[in-house]
């Protein structure tokens, strides 16, 4: 069974703060990998998703980045938080062949920037 | 463009209730239709999934059909319970490896 793992489970960071957040899936070969970005309450917005290692396309820009660094990471930063940056981060993966589409999410990391 | 409506806001009922959250969708796609479940302070799941006209799904009591011809994928439960409260999002893959999600309905039930 697959099992999908984030770093940390909660941060709180300062503006200007550099930041990282990771993402490890295991039981699964090179899958696709998303993350996300949700406000309190709010809905899902994908910000980056990867299909191989070393590849990344943003989806929004929102003054951060991502890399994929092995087949089952991925990392999410930035070098300057912004107060717009709180939320709850969500990595996901999904099967790169057959499947419906369907995405499969991780615990998430909630951010809080004061 | 492409989007997902779904019933705004907060949907309160009290336990034992029937429940219908509206999900209407547009696309050019034919595409593959998602109800997540996401429970407070934890990650969405995936409830149901369709890409199929006019035929039912179902799990977890929650059913859903997928009907072409009005682009809906309305989410239905006969008798909700107090763990059925939760936030619920329809969406739909939109090809190259997007999900489109709707804004998402609360549903909050009562005792």
């Amino acid at each position: 069974a697959q099992t999908i793992h984030q770093w940390p489970v909660a941060e709180i960071k300062a503006v200007g703060s550099p930041l990282s957040l990771g993402c490890t899936i295991k039981g699964k070969s090179s899958p696709n990998l998303y993350w996300y970005w949700q406000a309190t309450g709010g809905t899902l917005q994908q910000l980056f998703y990867s299909i191989t290692v070393g590849q990344v396309e943003s989806v929004v820009q929102l003054n951060l980045s991502a890399s994929r660094p092995k087949d089952d990471q991925f990392i999410l930063s930035t070098e300057k938080l912004l107060l717009s940056h709180s939320g709850f981060y969500l990595c996901a993966w999904s099967s790169n062949w057959g499947g419906a589409g369907e995405q499969y999410f991780g615990p998430g990391t909630r951010l809080t920037v004061l | 463009g492409d989007s997902v409506t779904q019933t705004e806001g907060l949907v309160t009922l009290t336990k034992g209730l029937p429940v219908m959250l509206n999900c209407t969708y547009q696309t050019t796609y034919s595409p593959f239709l998602f109800w997540y479940v996401q429970h407070l302070n934890e990650a969405p799941k995936l409830l149901l999934k369709s890409s199929t006209d006019n035929k039912r799904t179902e799990h977890q009591g929650f059913y859903a059909t997928l009907h072409k011809s009005s682009s809906s994928f309305h989410l239905q439960k006969s008798s909700v319970q107090l763990s059925d409260s939760a936030l619920y999002f329809c969406a739909y893959d939109s090809g190259y490896n997007k999900l489109t999600f709707g804004k998402g309905t609360v549903l909050l039930v009562s005792p």
